[in-house]
């Protein structure tokens, strides 16, 4: 099957900085790519969409100017959680959408802010 | 907002017995996805149901869609050990293209060997 990356796997901050997570389909282009979070033992909450060379579409209550996204190119999106804070401490997954419609899901980034 | 429902949200089971885990959901579909996640890790997809499908096997899965109902349930076979996880259901809104995931709640998997 399709392959999607992550990276990094494990990230620790410190309160106030920025970090970035990157998102690659390997072995096939994805024009749309979906950023997830996921608290422990929930389910996956959809973020946003990302779009190859437009605006990424925000879910109701997600804030926009705290959750950069950026998709490059038809293999990249980067999610950029800026000033981060504990709360924003989360399992952060990323998938990419084929042709078939199928989505294929990273290994998640483990975000620790402290 | 999550539209699925899982049921049940636990199953401990003995290796070699069937696992059923079942999903509800609220609106119209294109499609019913299930995936398995270890603990920590990425999601793994196991199958897709078009809307138009009723069954759907591989390998030791076995998924059913009844939309009538809205609901479907994966049943695994001969379950092993390395078959606990978390188990999601995820169906995309409707219309066509829209393909947003909406995930259930998801039933965490034990097999005791």
């Amino acid at each position: 099957g399709a392959v999607v990356s992550q990276h990094p796997s494990r990230v620790i901050c410190k309160s106030g900085t920025s970090v970035k997570i990157e998102c690659r389909s390997l072995d096939f282009q994805a024009t749309t790519m979906f950023w997830y979070r996921q608290f422990p033992k929930q389910s996956l909450m959809l973020m946003a969409t990302s779009n190859e060379g437009s605006k990424a579409t925000y879910e109701q209550g997600v804030e926009k100017d705290k959750f950069l996204i950026n998709h490059a190119s038809l293999t990249l999106s980067t999610l950029t959680v800026t000033s981060a804070h504990p709360e924003d401490s989360s399992f952060y997954i990323c998938s990419a959408l084929t042709t078939a419609y199928e989505q294929y899901f990273g290994p998640g980034t483990r975000l620790t802010v402290t | 907002s999550q539209q699925g429902e899982e049921d049940p949200q636990a199953l401990s089971i003995q290796e070699g017995e069937n696992a059923t885990m079942n999903c509800s959901y609220k609106t119209s579909i294109n499609n019913l996805q299930w995936y398995r996640q270890n603990s920590g890790r990425g999601l793994v997809h196991l199958i897709l149901i078009r809307s138009n499908e009723r069954e759907k096997h591989s390998g030791r899965l076995r998924v059913t869609l009844d939309t009538s109902k809205k609901s479907s349930s994966l049943l695994i076979t001969a379950s092993r050990a390395a078959d606990t996880a978390s188990y999601f259901c995820a169906t995309d809104a409707f219309p066509q293209g829209a393909q947003k995931l909406v995930f259930g709640q998801g039933t965490r998997l034990t097999i005791n060997p």
